[in-house]
């Protein structure tokens, strides 16, 4: 079946430190994948989208990869603080498909002071 | 540039009811897409909407339904609410004209649905 996994539980790190959440999936080819940040009560806001033969992307403290082999994107934010507490996104898009977006659950995460 | 709108931002219904959720996507943006958010299935897609017509649908029973107007904004209805549509209802703006979607969607706030 196809499935795409985040870690369910909620990452607590210290602030100063790299963040790294991981985006694994199954059964699915996908052309490009997306990270959004959604805080709480509010809509995703977009943040990184990666080719399916890129390997890399940055932006800023934030960067993504894109290992299609072992079916695996790893986002991380480097030099965390307190406000990029949220919840983190990974979609993927399709080369069947125009506007959709396939979702996992998110990876909560915490930074504290 | 105006970001998504959707209207109301909440509502309480009760089941047996319909609701009519909107959605006004950013400026020249023609698709619109419809998700739903709940903390057990997380984001699922119920149907994306191009210059008025239907062009993907998710796996949701027909009371989820929705349309397009000729000026992009979209509504979606859900008919015969059950306790379980309790959800938050997103929906995310694209330019909608490629394939595959190599663009960020812009996502509204939500609407907040209770079926009580």
């Amino acid at each position: 079946s196809q499935k795409i996994e985040q870690n369910s539980e909620a990452l607590n790190i210290q602030e100063g430190k790299t963040a790294t959440l991981t985006c694994n999936y199954t059964n699915y080819s996908p052309a490009y994948l997306q990270w959004y940040r959604q805080d709480p009560g509010r809509g995703p806001v977009f943040l990184l989208l990666i080719r399916e033969n890129e390997k890399e992307k940055r932006k800023e403290r934030l960067k993504v990869t894109f290992d299609t082999t072992l079916k695996q994107s790893l986002f991380h934010i480097t030099a965390s603080q307190p406000a990029d507490s949220a919840t983190y996104l990974c979609a993927l898009s399709m080369n069947s498909g125009y506007s959709t977006l396939t979702f996992g659950k998110g990876t909560m995460l915490l930074v504290s002071p | 540039k105006a970001g998504v709108t959707q209207t109301p931002r909440y509502l309480i219904k009760t089941r047996g009811q319909q609701v009519t959720l909107s959605c006004s996507p950013i400026s020249g943006h023609r698709s619109v897409s419809w998700y739903q958010q709940t903390p057990g299935q997380g984001l699922q897609f119920l149907f994306e909407y191009f210059s008025e017509t239907q062009r993907n649908k998710g796996n949701f029973p027909g009371r989820f339904s929705g349309r397009q107007f000729s000026n992009s904004r979209s509504e979606m209805n859900v008919s015969t609410l059950e306790l379980g549509d309790s959800a938050l209802y997103l929906c995310a703006s694209t330019t909608g004209v490629s394939r595959p979607m190599n663009t960020e969607a812009f996502f509204g706030q939500g609407t907040r649905l209770t079926v009580v």
